[in-house]
């Protein structure tokens, strides 16, 4: 089975501090993603990757940086954190094409700005 | 830019009673997937339908995809307390390696 981990299942941080998000997947899978999930709100696409040194926009970007160098590792960063950035943040990956796979989900980071 | 909406966005039931949630979206969708959230838990996916007006089955769960691909619903027969969770349909975006997600409806069973 796919599994993609996310280094941490909560975080705090405080105003100001930048932060990152690490997000590991072992089925070499072309593209990643980054959500952030609030609540009535669903799940919002930040950035994805679909190769190594790529990336791209999702619908809310601002605030938010990321780096792929491997394959397997995609990181967001929040370059100065806010209190509005207090949320749940899920990476996910697929493969091209998406097949009946679908996207495989990480565990989530819940993090905490202060 | 592509929207995809879910209603409800509640829904309680007594267990053993059937849920749909239903998936609409702007424009004509190449496929759709629904993921199943549990309280806690990330989105697992449960299925991708591509061909218009198909029709899968999953044990107690039934996904359609309209005729004209533009929206999906997901029924639960009989539901059981296991059934709880948030249903998300997702539809392809730009360049289709990227999906947006619906808003979800969470479901709630009385035991």
């Amino acid at each position: 089975d796919v599994k993609v981990t996310q280094s941490s299942r909560y975080l705090v941080k405080r105003t100001g501090e930048k932060v990152f998000l690490e997000c590991v997947q072992d089925m070499d899978h072309e593209n990643m993603f980054w959500y952030r999930q609030d609540p009535g709100l669903g799940l919002r696409l930040i950035y994805f990757s679909y190769d190594v040194k790529m990336k791209e926009k999702g619908d809310i970007p601002e605030g938010y940086s990321v780096s792929r160098e491997k394959k397997e590792r995609f990181s967001l960063i929040l370059e100065s954190a806010s209190t509005n950035q207090t949320s749940m943040y899920l990476c996910a990956s697929s493969a091209p094409g998406q097949g009946n796979y679908g996207y495989t989900f990480g565990s989530g980071t819940r993090l905490t700005v202060v | 830019g592509q929207q995809v909406m879910q209603i409800p966005q509640y829904q309680h039931v007594q267990e053993g009673e059937d849920f749909t949630t239903y998936c609409n979206s702007s424009t004509t969708l190449s496929n759709i997937q629904w993921y199943k959230q549990r309280p806690g838990g990330h989105p697992v996916f449960l299925i991708q339908l591509v061909k218009s007006g198909e029709v899968k089955k999953q044990k107690r769960l039934t996904f359609q995809f309209g005729e004209a691909k533009k929206n999906s619903s997901l029924h639960i027969t009989a539901t059981q307390t296991t059934d709880v969770g948030t249903y998300f349909c997702a539809g392809p975006g730009w360049g289709y390696q990227k999906v947006t997600f619906g808003t979800g409806t969470k479901l709630q069973v009385i035991p």
